[in-house]
């Protein structure tokens, strides 16, 4: 069965910590994508990536940076975490697009992340 | 650019009653229209899509309909099940297949 992996289902960090939020997928996908989830706000994008050491700003990059080492790695960082960004994080990969037939993402299960 | 709006919630329905959660899309070029679920406590997994206007995406007994000419892409089951207590989301991906893009989404509670 396919997989996208988050690493943690609830964080718990102080404000000012840097934190890594990581995220592995097992279908040899192309792309990889970071999004934040808030009530009443849907799901808005912070990062994606398209390929191996390549990565583009999605909705609302402030605050985050990202890293894409390996093909099935994507890892989302938090340089220096504020309450604001407590949030539910999920993870999601997808086949490159071909513009034919468009692809579906597959999920990861979130990261709860509170920020104190 | 590509937007996503879909109907406000919460929504409370019997168990057995009808379903319609409304979707309307702003896209250019030719997007792929999506339906998403999210179970408490889980990430969001694909309940159904379609790829082209009127097209009927299907599965677990909901239904939707590509309508190029109204913009929507509306979710309907004809009898909830408690089971189907979740929040809904609707997407689309834009003509490259690469970029997605969500609606605020739909919580859904049945009650026995």
């Amino acid at each position: 069965d396919v997989k996208v992996t988050q690493s943690s289902r609830y964080l718990v960090k102080r404000t000012g910590e840097k934190v890594f939020l990581e995220c592995v997928q097992d279908m040899d996908h192309e792309n990889m994508f970071w999004y934040r989830q808030d009530p009443g706000l849907g799901l808005r994008l912070i990062y994606f990536s398209y390929d191996v050491k390549m990565k583009e700003k999605g909705d609302i990059p402030e605050g985050y940076s990202v890293s894409r080492e390996k093909k099935e790695r994507f890892s989302l960082i938090l340089e220096s975490a504020s309450t604001n960004q407590t949030s539910m994080y999920l993870c999601a990969s997808s086949l490159s697009g071909t513009g034919l037939t468009n692809e579906k993402l597959f999920f990861g299960s979130g990261t709860q992340l509170s920020v104190l | 650019g590509d937007s996503v709006t879909q109907m406000e919630g919460p929504v409370t329905l019997s168990e057995e009653a009808f379903l319609t959660i409304n979707c309307t899309y702003t896209a250019t070029g030719y997007p792929s229209l999506f339906w998403y679920v999210q179970y408490p406590g889980e990430g969001l997994q694909l309940l159904l899509k379609a790829t082209k206007a009127d097209d009927k995406g299907s599965n677990k007994g909901f239904e939707a309909t590509y309508r190029k000419e109204t913009t929507s892409f509306h979710l309907e089951k004809g009898s909830v099940q408690v089971s189907d207590s979740a929040v809904y989301f609707c997407a689309l991906s834009d003509w490259t297949g690469n970029q997605f893009y969500f609606g605020t989404g739909t919580s859904l509670t049945v009650i026995p």
